[in-house]
C-alpha cells in the first residue's frame, strides 16, 4: 500500500499567487516525521521544511511552511508568494521510526511550474 | 563546503559491465544512503550503512553491492549492468535530529 500520495503530478501557479502542495500519508505509528524537498532541473535534493508527529505548532521556514493535519493524515507545503525560481520537482517523504533502521518512505513528486 | 560528493556524475555502460559509484561526505554524519530515481516515482533505498562497519538492504537491493570503507565514504557496486538499471543514483548522509538527508548531485547512469 501506498505510504505517501502527493495527487497533483504537475501544477501551473502564477508568480507572486501562493501555492499549495498536497501531501498525504498512512501510517500506524505515533511517532514518525514529515520532510518536504525541492528538485530544481539541476537535479539536486534540497531539504525544505519538517515536521514532527508530535509537533503541536506547524512547521515554517521562511516561505515555506507545512499545514499539518494529523487527524487527516496531511502534510502539505504551502509556497507564500511564489517565484520563478520555485519551478522544480517537489517530494513529500515520511520517516517511520523503527527500532534499528531509519528509512523515508517518499512520494512521487509534484512538478511545480512558475509562470511569469 | 563540499558536503556529500558523488562520482561519476555520469557513465554508460554495456549489459554485463561493471561498475562502481563513489560517495564521500564531509560532515561526519554516522548514517549513509543509496537511492535510486526513477521517471515518475520517489526515491527508492537500495542499501544503507547506519553506522561505519555496517549495511542493511533497503527496498531495491537486487543487482547491487556496498561497501561502507570508513566513516566518510559508501560505495555502490554494479557487478553486471542490466537495462533496469539505468537510473539517476543519489548518495545522502544524515545525523542526529530532525535527522533530514544531505544529499550529492546524483549519478545519471545508462546501461545499454
Amino acid at each position: 500500500a501506498q505510504k505517501i500520495t502527493q495527487t497533483q503530478p504537475g501544477m501551473f501557479v502564477q508568480e507572486k499567487e501562493a501555492v499549495t502542495l498536497d501531501c498525504t500519508y498512512d501510517t500506524s505509528d505515533q511517532s514518525y516525521g514529515l520532510f518536504w524537498y525541492k528538485q530544481p532541473s539541476s537535479g539536486e535534493m534540497i531539504f525544505l521544511i519538517y515536521q514532527g508527529s508530535y509537533d503541536e505548532q506547524n512547521a515554517t521556514e521562511g516561505r515555506y511552511s507545512l499545514n499539518f493535519q494529523k487527524a487527516r493524515k496531511s502534510a502539505n507545503l504551502v509556497i507564500s508568494a511564489s517565484q520563478l525560481g520555485d519551478s522544480a520537482m517537489y517530494f513529500c517523504a515520511m520517516r517511520e521510526v523503527q527500532p534499528s533502521n531509519y528509512q523515508l518512505i517518499w512520494g512521487a513528486g509534484t512538478k511545480l511550474i512558475i509562470k511569469p | 563546503n563540499a558536503g556529500v560528493t558523488q562520482t561519476p556524475k555520469f557513465q554508460v555502460l554495456k549489459t554485463g559491465q561493471s561498475m562502481t559509484l563513489q560517495c564521500a561526505q564531509d560532515m561526519n554524519h554516522n548514517s549513509m544512503y543509496w537511492y535510486r530515481q526513477d521517471p515518475g516515482m520517489g526515491l527508492r533505498l537500495i542499501y544503507y550503512s547506519a553506522s561505519e562497519g555496517t549495511t542493511d538492504k533497503g527496498e531495491v537491493p537486487n543487482g547491487y553491492n556496498v561497501s561502507r570503507l570508513n566513516k566518510r565514504e559508501f560505495s555502490l557496486r554494479l557487478e553486471s549492468a542490466a537495462p533496469s538499471q539505468t537510473s539517476v543514483y543519489f548518495c545522502a548522509s544524515r545525523e542526529g535530529t530532525p535527522g533530514e538527508l544531505f544529499f550529492g548531485e546524483g549519478s545519471r547512469l545508462t546501461v545499454l
